[in-house]
């Protein structure tokens, strides 16, 4: 399968802990995304990246959250000491570079849940 | 500030009935906008798209229409069939921003009557 694969695909955590996430990316895609989904809500931005280079952070990424891309390809979403409200669905999204617009292709996302 | 709106957070229509739904947009920067299909613990999958300098797309059953001057695009699904039972999602994105991202409604359900 070629499409946008994230691990794990569900996270029970204790409200303090770490957690961190594990996206790849379609192979060659160049553009990688992270979004956040919460019950009722459309994903919202949180992050981009252009190859290994993190271009934009959405406001909504707090300090105890963090991203990278090594080398250009997985990317790793990192959360510290969790709260419940970082309870949502993370998704990652990728699309290749073309020089103008594309569609992104989600993963299936992994699901938090701050106890 | 919600930049994308979808108004009807659900809509039922009978099988073979055209579905149309709606999105409205406040920032007129936007200049190329999706509709991505949302099947429950899936990610979004892509459907359509439109750039600014077009007022309709069509691909198959799926038409996007795009009206500038309102900031207003809907998505026209005909015939509607029992599988495209969903969350739909437009999104918007502006060229200014550099990072091609997408600024996401809050979603309409269809659900198609057999």
């Amino acid at each position: 399968d070629t499409g946008v694969s994230q691990n794990p695909r569900h996270k029970i955590t204790k409200r303090g802990q770490n957690v961190t996430f594990r996206c790849d990316p379609i192979s060659e895609h160049n553009r990688l995304y992270w979004y956040r989904q919460t019950l009722g809500q459309g994903p919202e931005f949180l992050t981009y990246f252009q190859n290994e280079a993190q271009l934009e952070k959405s406001r909504l990424l707090s300090d105890r959250f963090s991203a990278e891309r090594p080398k250009g390809s997985f990317s790793t979403l990192e959360i510290q000491r969790t709260e419940q409200g970082d309870s949502a669905m993370y998704l990652c999204a990728s699309s290749p570079d073309r020089g103008g617009w594309t569609e992104a292709f989600f993963g299936q996302g992994t699901r938090l849940t701050v106890v | 500030d919600q930049q994308v709106k979808q108004n009807s957070p659900s809509l039922s229509v009978q099988e073979g009935r055209i579905s149309i739904l709606n999105c409205d947009y406040t920032n007129s920067m936007f200049d190329y906008f999706l509709w991505y299909k949302k099947y429950p613990a899936e990610g979004p999958t892509f459907l359509i798209s439109i750039s600014s300098i077009k007022d309709k797309n069509e691909d198959g059953r799926f038409t996007v229409f795009l009206n500038k001057s309102a900031k207003h695009l809907s998505l026209h699904i005909v015939p509607s069939q029992p599988g495209d039972s969903a969350v739909y999602f437009c999104a918007a994105s502006a060229d200014a921003s550099g990072t091609y991202k997408y600024i996401f409604g809050t979603g309409t359900r269809l659900k198609v009557l057999a």
